[in-house]
């Protein structure tokens, strides 16, 4: 148990739905992250928030849409993905967006399969 | 781009050896460095971190070497056993307010 929790925990969509993934974080952390891990590449940072502003959008593309609405919550939904956005979504917390000694947990992520 | 790697991508050992899996960084503003474990299905888990200021620091079977002279960074694991096995990422901070930025994984096999 990391503190962070994210559901579903796996998620079957077609290139045509509308779903949303979420994270939980019992840390009181009040950064939150959305990171991205497709097979054979490193984890890519997607988003960024501090205090429920987003301080980083890694050029992600628009079909990807996060909010959150406090420092405890984050979602990630999704909209007209194609199969290239299968991959394993992580979610992840930290006492600050950055800086030295700042360590940042993982949930379990949500396996995404777009078909 | 500069990323943080990982020299190797796989590394098989023998239980109860000791294993070694290294990771080259490329800027040398990096102050904050940190491995993770990843097992099968679950998330990163945080094992040990070091700071710039440092060049070594030791944890409950693992060990951190920082070589900032030529921008290097090792995780030891002593004993290693099968329940090592998983994919070994190692991650630095770059500039204050930026999110941690990961390199390659390795992906280490302990047999019996």
């Amino acid at each position: 148990e990391t503190g962070v929790t994210q559901t579903p925990r796996h998620l079957v969509m077609g290139m045509t739905n509308k779903k949303s993934l979420k994270c939980e974080q019992h840390l009181g952390h009040n950064a939150m992250y959305w990171y991205k891990q497709s097979a054979k590449k490193p984890l890519e940072l997607m988003f960024v928030y501090n205090f429920k502003e987003q301080t980083e959008n890694n050029s992600v593309p628009s079909r990807f849409s996060p909010e959150c609405p406090n420092s405890s919550h984050l979602f990630l939904h999704l909209h007209t993905l194609q199969p290239e956005d299968s991959a394993l979504y992580l979610c992840a917390s930290s006492q600050e967006p950055g800086g030295s000694g700042n360590t940042i947990y993982f949930g379990e992520g949500s396996w995404l399969t777009v078909v | 781009g500069e990323n943080v790697g990982l020299h190797l991508p796989t590394l098989s050992v023998q239980e109860g050896d000791n294993s070694i899996i290294n990771c080259a960084y490329s800027n040398s503003a990096s102050d904050y460095f940190i491995w993770y474990k990843q097992e099968s299905g679950k998330g990163p888990q945080f094992i040990i971190d070091i700071r710039s200021n440092m060049d070594k620091r030791q944890g409950q079977r693992v060990t951190v070497l920082l070589n900032k002279t030529v921008k290097h960074l090792s995780l030891q694991i002593a004993a290693t056993q099968p329940g090592d096995s998983a994919v070994y990422f190692c991650a630095e901070n770059r500039w204050a307010g930026t999110a941690l930025i990961f390199g390659k994984g390795t992906t280490l096999s302990v047999s019996s």
